[in-house]
Parts: C-alpha cells; structure tokens; sequence
C-alpha cells in the first residue's frame, strides 16, 4: 500500500517569502502525483499534475518537482501572499487508488 | 462545464435514517470514488468505480452501498446512518487510471445526529 506523508503539518510564513512544501511517498510505481489547494470548509482545487514521465510543472508562481527514485516531490511558492494561505495535499495515482497525505496547513501572515 | 456535482450541500440525519448523496460528472470520466474526510484523518477512500458496472471497496466500506449504472452517476447510500458517520464526503472522478489529473466535487457536509 501507498503511503504519502506530508512535512510539515502546519507552517507560517511572513508574507514576500518564498517558501517549499514536502510531500514523500513509499512507492515509485505511480501514474501521476497532482497537488491539491484547499480552504477551509471548501473542496480541493487542483494546482498542478506531474505525469509519471516528468520532472516537474509550472503554474505562475508555483513549481512541482517529482523525484521518483528518492519517492519524494516538493511544491515551491514563491513571493508567498496571505491568499496562498490553505491547506495544500498531495495525491498520488498508483495501481486503482489514489493516496493522499494528510496535508501542510499554510499560514501567510501581512 | 459542470464538471463534478454532489447533492446535498449540507444534511442533517437521525440515527438509523437511509439516505443517498448524489454525484454526476459530465466530462465522461471512467473512475469515480467516494472519500470522506474526518478533522485530523486526511481523505478516506470508501468506494471507487472504474467503469459503469463496475465498484470495488476503498479503506472505510463499511455502512455504505454504491452503484454505477451509468458513466455519469455514482451515488452513495447510507442504509442506516451513525453519529460515526458525520463527515464530508467528496466525490472525485478521473478520465481514467493513468496520466490524467483528479476533479473533486464541492462536497456535502453530513451529520448524524
């Protein structure tokens, strides 16, 4: 079984500064890896979907790696805005199931 | 495009009272699931289908029933509700199991009361 573990749970930032969330996984045999926005008592928002093939994606000022060998990917925020503040989970696609970690709870501060 | 609607939005339930949360995607996905998400417990799985006719068990079955008799509809029964089962419960599809990314429903917030 896929096990994902997000580091850390909860993190606070001053607003302007760039900051990475971890995201680890057990097993390097998935289809995908997709991070996940969420607010508080909304639904997920997809931010971005790395394929098994590639390295990393890029949507304005967020960057996700995936480095299967090392079962670890990172989400990079740059110029970090008190709107960034959410919850943020990874999901990953192996066999029929997607595995989601727990989730980093990010607080921007003005 | 509509993309994935879950009815209710809210609901409230005695103990022992049936119900059936609706979900409908209209992108023609294969895969849809059923999760519930508890305070401290991250997503649970509960069902999934990967095609019409299709169902299979997640991590947490128990209490609930699905079906899929279309590509569109995966709905979710509970026979007999439990204070244990207040929770969100988000339905999710996908085109299907590969490289394609993962569309979540806005959820229905349920307590048993």
């Amino acid at each position: 079984k896929q096990e994902v573990t997000q580091i850390p749970a909860a993190l606070s930032v001053p607003e302007g500064e760039n900051l990475v969330l971890n995201c680890s996984f057990t097993d390097s045999a998935i289809y995908n890896l997709q991070w996940f926005r969420q607010d508080p008592g909304k639904g997920l928002t997809s931010l971005l979907l790395i394929q098994s093939s590639q390295r990393e994606q890029t949507s304005g000022r967020l960057n996700a790696s995936l480095d299967k060998s090392s079962g670890r990917s990172t989400l990079y925020i740059a110029a970090s805005q008190p709107g960034d503040s959410a919850t943020y989970l990874c999901a990953i696609l192996t066999g029929n199931q997607f595995y989601f970690g727990t989730g980093t709870s990010l607080t921007v501060i003005p | 495009n509509a993309g994935v609607t879950q009815t209710p939005k809210f609901q409230v339930l005695k103990t022992g009272q049936s119900m059936t949360l609706q979900c409908a995607q209209d992108m023609n996905h294969e895969y849809m699931s059923w999760y519930r998400q508890d305070p401290g417990m991250g997503l649970r799985l509960i069902h999934y289908s990967v095609g019409a006719g299709i169902t299979d068990q997640g991590e947490v079955p128990n209490g609930y029933n699905v079906s899929r008799s279309t590509t569109e509809d995966f709905p979710l029964r509970l026979l007999s509700a439990a204070p244990s089962q207040t929770s969100v419960y988000f339905c999710a599809s996908t085109q299907s199991l590969g490289p394609y990314g993962y569309t979540f429903g806005s959820g229905t917030r349920l307590t048993v009361v």
